[in-house]
């Protein structure tokens, strides 16, 4: 049962370099996310989709694009890192039912230097 | 908007005593609640969540939590915690009919031999 995977693990960036980071999940859910995690500040909405081909931006989505061509692969783009994009970026998704639960991918770890 | 406080950042406790982790909630409509619990370096996963009906609910691993909608809460509880307790807790808020999930700012649990 491989739920939902992130790819990479870790990552360390120099500003100014862009990168993708890959979410890809096999239950058939209609919706995925991407949220940061930072000290203090909780979980954060990037972006969000409610289907293929549909995105929709969350509470931070300044300095970050994503894209959803297909129904099981969500992807979130770093144009141009910041040291301010260090955090730990969570994928989740969720059937297309607002009052399901999500289901999160281990994380990936951006260090932005 | 709806948004999501939890006051207490930290909250140490001795094994086998009990502990509340406040939640409190504000949104301009009803909502659905969940309570997501963070084991060190994974992700999220659903402790309980809070539909309709009964406002007590139980969750796994012991813990339950009261949805009071006269005072907008939703605090966790658990009449005796266990070192596999220690976890960030998060509480979360998600509309009627939005897809949108937000989340308080966490809460450390620390279980103290």
């Amino acid at each position: 049962n491989a739920g939902v995977t992130q790819t990479p693990k870790f990552r360390v960036l120099k500003t100014g370099q862009s990168m993708t980071l890959l979410c890809a999940q096999d239950m058939n859910h209609e919706y995925m996310y991407w949220y940061r995690q930072d000290p203090g500040m909780g979980l954060r909405l990037i972006h969000y989709s409610v289907g293929e081909g549909t995105t929709a931006k969350g509470e931070v989505p300044d300095g970050y694009n994503v894209s959803r061509l297909k129904k099981q692969n969500f992807l979130l783009g770093l144009e141009s890192a910041a040291p301010s994009q260090t955090s730990v970026y969570f994928c989740a998704s969720s059937p297309g039912e607002t009052n399901e639960k999500l289901f999160f991918g281990s994380g990936t770890q951006l260090s932005v230097l | 908007a709806q948004s999501v406080t939890q006051l207490d950042s930290q909250v140490p406790v001795f094994e086998e005593a009990p502990v509340e982790l406040r939640c409190n909630y504000s949104s301009s409509v009803s909502v659905y609640l969940f309570w997501y619990v963070q084991y060190p370096n994974q992700g999220l996963q659903l402790l309980l969540k809070y539909l309709s009906g009964s406002t007590l609910v139980k969750g796994i691993n012991g813990f339950e939590a009261e949805f009071n909608k006269s005072q907008t809460s939703f605090h966790l509880r658990k009449p005796s915690v266990h070192i596999s307790d220690t976890a960030e807790y998060f509480c979360a808020v998600r509309p009627f009919g939005n897809e949108k999930l937000t989340f308080g700012t966490g809460t450390r649990l620390t279980i103290i031999p």
